[in-house]
């Protein structure tokens, strides 16, 4: 069985600051993973998404993650955030053999001006 | 465009009573998915579609019911069975399921009066 730890349930930013939002999994298998984006009210839209190749992923908004197997990590990463990216993100993690998508309980980033 | 339509988007429920919520996507695709979101648990799957006709439980199934009789559409009820339904449900879809991005809807509000 697989499972997400997103280790900050909130993180208060001031705006133009780095910001990391952690992940961590659990899998006997291969995995793809993800992280997306939730606004107020809305469904998730995807962010960026690992499944092969290179470890670092980036996405067209400025934030990367780099996958990291041996401490099964998936770290989101922006080195300057504006208060447009106050929201919740979602750490997931698919088998590549299946189906399922499993999320994480969500890290509410709050950017401050 | 192409998306993924839930309505409504608020429901209230009285005991004992019956809702369904309704998920429509004109994306032609396969898999489709009912998530819960509650705060601070993130996204937990209730049942899940892989072609017409079938589905299966996911990992909180109890009180909730679904049916797959034709691509586009996904209902799901949520039956007088389940005790706690006050929650923000998401419907999502992917093209084949393996390791693909889930596209979602925007979601409904389940209040119980």
């Amino acid at each position: 069985a697989q499972s997400v730890t997103q280790l900050d349930s909130q993180v208060p930013v001031f705006e133009e600051a780095p910001v990391e939002l952690r992940c961590n999994y659990s899998s006997s298998v291969s995995v793809y993973l993800f992280w997306y984006v939730q606004y107020p009210n809305q469904g998730l839209q995807l962010l960026l998404k690992y499944l092969s190749g290179s470890t670092l992923v980036e996405s067209i908004n400025g934030f990367e993650a780099e996958f990291n197997k041996s401490q099964t990590s998936f770290h989101l990463r922006k080195p300057s955030v504006h208060i447009s990216d106050t929201a919740e993100y979602f750490c997931a993690v698919s088998d590549t053999g299946g189906v399922k998508t499993i999320f994480g309980a969500g890290t509410r980033l709050f950017v401050k001006a | 465009d192409g998306g993924i339509t839930q309505s409504p988007k608020y429901l209230f429920r009285k005991e004992g009573q019956n809702v369904t919520l309704s998920c429509e996507q004109n994306l032609n695709h396969d898999a489709m998915y009912w998530y819960r979101q509650d705060p601070g648990q993130g996204l937990r799957l209730i049942y899940y579609s892989q072609i017409v006709n079938d589905f299966q439980k996911g990992d909180i199934a109890e009180g909730y019911s679904v049916s797959r009789e034709k691509k586009e559409s996904f209902p799901l009820t949520v039956t007088s069975a389940q005790k706690n339904p006050t929650a923000f449900y998401l419907c999502a879809s992917t093209h084949r399921g393996y390791g693909e991005k889930l596209f979602f809807g925007s979601g409904t509000q389940l209040s119980v009066l």
